[in-house]
């Protein structure tokens, strides 16, 4: 069965370096997501992904955030000076069109600011 | 804005039924949603009800849905201790981007 696969599982960053997580969304899908969770709290929306820009994003998702596709299979989240607050589990996630019922998410990547 | 509530913690027995419930406010959800998370892992879809139906049954899994309450429930009938996990109510408004609002999870603990 076709899954959504992220790297890596866990990454460790100084506060103020950049990071980027990387995600293979399932091959046939159109729309791309990132989700974050922070340890305990609700999974929160950061930001949509449509015809290689950008459809939606949270208030979360400031000018430190940045997406990107760059090659038919690969989706990025890049930080750009990471903080202590963005520690936190991140997920991708895709689906085929706007009304499928079903986004698919990835195991996630644990990102740990230190 | 849109917001999602659950309570924090049901504790059951094995055998016996749980019951998850969720409340939410936007009324123009088309599709709500529960996601499982056991430790460690990412989400996966449990299952889902659209916004015009009242009820859903899956195996041992019934949703509930009482739109004019905005209230959304999860029925785990038989619970079993692979059941033990986080369990997010989520919903979906559609329009341009179909992004997910998830609530706050309830943790299941079966005890055996």
């Amino acid at each position: 069965e076709p899954e959504v696969t992220q790297t890596p599982s866990h990454q460790v960053t100084q506060m103020g370096q950049e990071v980027i997580l990387r995600c293979v969304p399932i091959s046939n899908h159109l729309y791309f997501y990132w989700y974050r969770q922070i340890l305990g709290q609700k999974v929160e929306f950061l930001v949509s992904f449509y015809n290689n820009e950008i459809s939606e994003k949270s208030e979360i998702f400031d000018d430190q955030f940045s997406v990107e596709r760059p090659d038919g299979s690969n989706f990025t989240l890049k930080i750009r000076s990471t903080k202590l607050e963005d520690s936190a589990m991140y997920f991708c996630a895709s689906s085929t069109s706007l009304s499928s019922y079903e986004q698919y998410f990835g195991p996630g990547t644990r990102l740990t600011v230190t | 804005g849109e917001d999602v509530e659950q309570s924090l913690f049901l504790s059951v027995r094995e055998g016996d039924s749980s019951v998850i419930n969720c409340t939410y406010t936007d009324s123009s959800s088309t599709y709500l949603y529960w996601y499982k998370q056991e430790p460690g892992a990412g989400l996966q879809l449990l299952t889902y009800i659209f916004s015009n139906m009242d009820m859903k049954q899956d195996q041992r899994l019934t949703v509930l849905l009482n739109k004019k309450d905005k209230h959304l429930s999860l029925r785990i009938a038989d619970t079993q201790t692979g059941d033990s996990a986080i369990y997010f109510c989520a919903e979906s408004g559609g329009g341009a981007t179909n992004k997910l609002i998830f609530g706050t999870g309830t943790l299941l603990a079966v005890q055996p």
